[in-house]
């Protein structure tokens, strides 16, 4: 086990709603990266974070917002859910050092309906 | 165009086979190249990085032809326990650590 860990694991919302997943990062990681699996696809890279701050934004909308604690810790805040945003969300965390071996939490899967 | 492509598969081959994933990238500026390994319903994990000189862990090999932009993965002798989707993943570089990520090429082993 990568040591990464993700709340919840299973998650329905209706359309319109706002959801909050959380992401513990693995021991001594200090970015926290976030990515959008749909099924049948690869991973998307969402947005990024270090030292609490947004390092880095893929191509989606601004109703995708995160944020990081002092612990290393983040969240992934989703507003106005739409049907598309069903997925599995995948948490991942990595050291300075090394930030592109990246460790995945087990995900969260949201679906909308 | 995708900046990962991948064929999709499924691979379908009997234990003990040699079987071969390849992969092209679009960004010429890409950095950093990874396979990673996802068993159905659960999250990726890091296979193995992959170096211009080539590299070979045990039963896998991986290989980087960047004038080509191409990269592939062999594994040797399969075992059922390889039966997984394989995801190739690039770094273009930039100020995130932003991992790019092929659909995936699903490979079933077969006793």
């Amino acid at each position: 086990e990568t040591g990464v860990t993700q709340s919840p694991t299973h998650l329905i919302k209706t359309r319109g709603q706002q959801v909050t997943l959380r992401c513990s990062s693995q021991s001594g990681h200090n970015t926290v990266s976030w990515y959008q699996q749909a099924l049948g696809q690869g991973p998307q890279f969402i947005f990024q974070y270090y030292r609490e701050e947004e390092n880095g934004r893929g191509n989606f909308p601004p109703r995708f917002s995160g944020l990081q604690f002092p612990n290393y810790s983040s969240e992934l805040n989703v507003n106005a859910l739409e049907l598309d945003d069903s997925a599995l969300y995948l948490c991942a965390s990595s050291f300075e050092q090394s930030p592109y071996e990246q460790y995945f939490g087990p995900g969260t899967r949201l679906t909308v309906t | 165009r995708k900046e990962v492509e991948q064929d999709p598969g499924p691979f379908n081959v009997p234990e003990g086979a040699t079987v071969a994933f390849n992969c092209t990238y679009s960004n010429s500026a890409s950095q950093s190249f990874f396979w990673y390994r996802q068993d159905c319903r659960k999250e990726p994990k890091l296979l193995m990085s992959v170096y211009s000189s080539g590299n070979e862990d045990g039963r896998f090999t991986a290989q980087l032809n960047r004038a080509s932009q191409y990269i592939s993965l062999l594994i040797r002798d399969s075992k059922l326990s390889d039966s997984a989707t394989y995801l190739c993943v690039v770094n273009i570089g930039g100020t995130a650590s932003k991992l790019t990520f092929g659909t995936g090429t699903r490979l079933q082993v077969t006793l």
